[in-house]
């Protein structure tokens, strides 16, 4: 069946970039999300990408896609202590979402 | 986008019991979708809610255990029925289309 992975935790310094990797294997998915998850809070829609597409920027965010290799990135420009939190990837099958396991993003000052 | 309420946010129930979580949109729409988050992991699809029809639940959750209602456009409600400890998870509900897919807060169910 349709699996997403994503390596469980990273760690980096205030003001460094962050990029938060993932795989997925619905070749048909149109759709790629970065979902944002802070402590005892819901999941926040950070952006997505149509399949059709390489690069989507957004203010700090650009997400990179390769499609040969279902590989899904995420890029934290300048990475914040108020960007500690889970991300979680998901693609899209049939009409709902297919999540991966998160990655725990730890920003040190 | 879609704003996306819960309730409740948060209970602590009894193992035997049933909890039913409510979720209310601020605008009609056609799909609804129930996920669950297990302590410490990611989120599973429990059921798709379209109104007027039967819930479509995904393999391992069972209508007996898990009964969603979908009266109308904007509202659904999902049941936990006899209630045991690993039940214990956040409850979110979700709706959208397309590449808007959006998030209710969850409700955080503690079962002892």
């Amino acid at each position: 069946g349709e699996d997403v992975e994503q390596s469980l935790f990273l760690s980096v310094r205030e003001g460094d970039s962050s990029v938060i990797n993932c795989t997925y294997t619905d070749s048909s998915s149109t759709y790629l999300y970065w979902y944002k998850q802070e402590p005892g809070a819901g999941l926040q829609l950070l952006t997505y990408i149509f399949s059709n597409m390489d690069m989507k920027q957004d203010q700090r965010l650009t997400v990179l896609l390769n499609k040969k290799d279902k590989h899904l990135s995420l890029r934290i420009a300048d990475t914040q202590t108020g960007d500690s939190a889970i991300y979680f990837c998901a693609e899209i099958s049939g009409t709902a979402l297919i999540f991966g396991k998160g990655t725990t993003l730890s920003v040190s000052s | 986008s879609a704003v996306i309420s819960q309730k409740p946010s948060r209970d602590i129930c009894q193992r035997g019991t049933s909890l039913t979580i409510q979720c209310q949109v601020d605008s009609q729409v056609t799909m609804m979708f129930w996920y669950r988050q297990q302590p410490g992991q990611s989120l599973t699809l429990i059921a798709t809610a379209n109104q007027g029809s039967e819930a479509t639940y995904e393999s391992g959750f069972v209508i007996d255990k898990f009964p969603i209602s979908r009266p109308n456009l904007t509202f659904s409600t999902l049941t936990v029925s006899n209630m045991s400890p690993e039940d214990s998870s956040i409850y979110l509900c979700s709706t959208g289309g397309g590449h808007e897919q959006y998030f209710g807060p969850g409700t955080r169910l503690t079962v002892t």
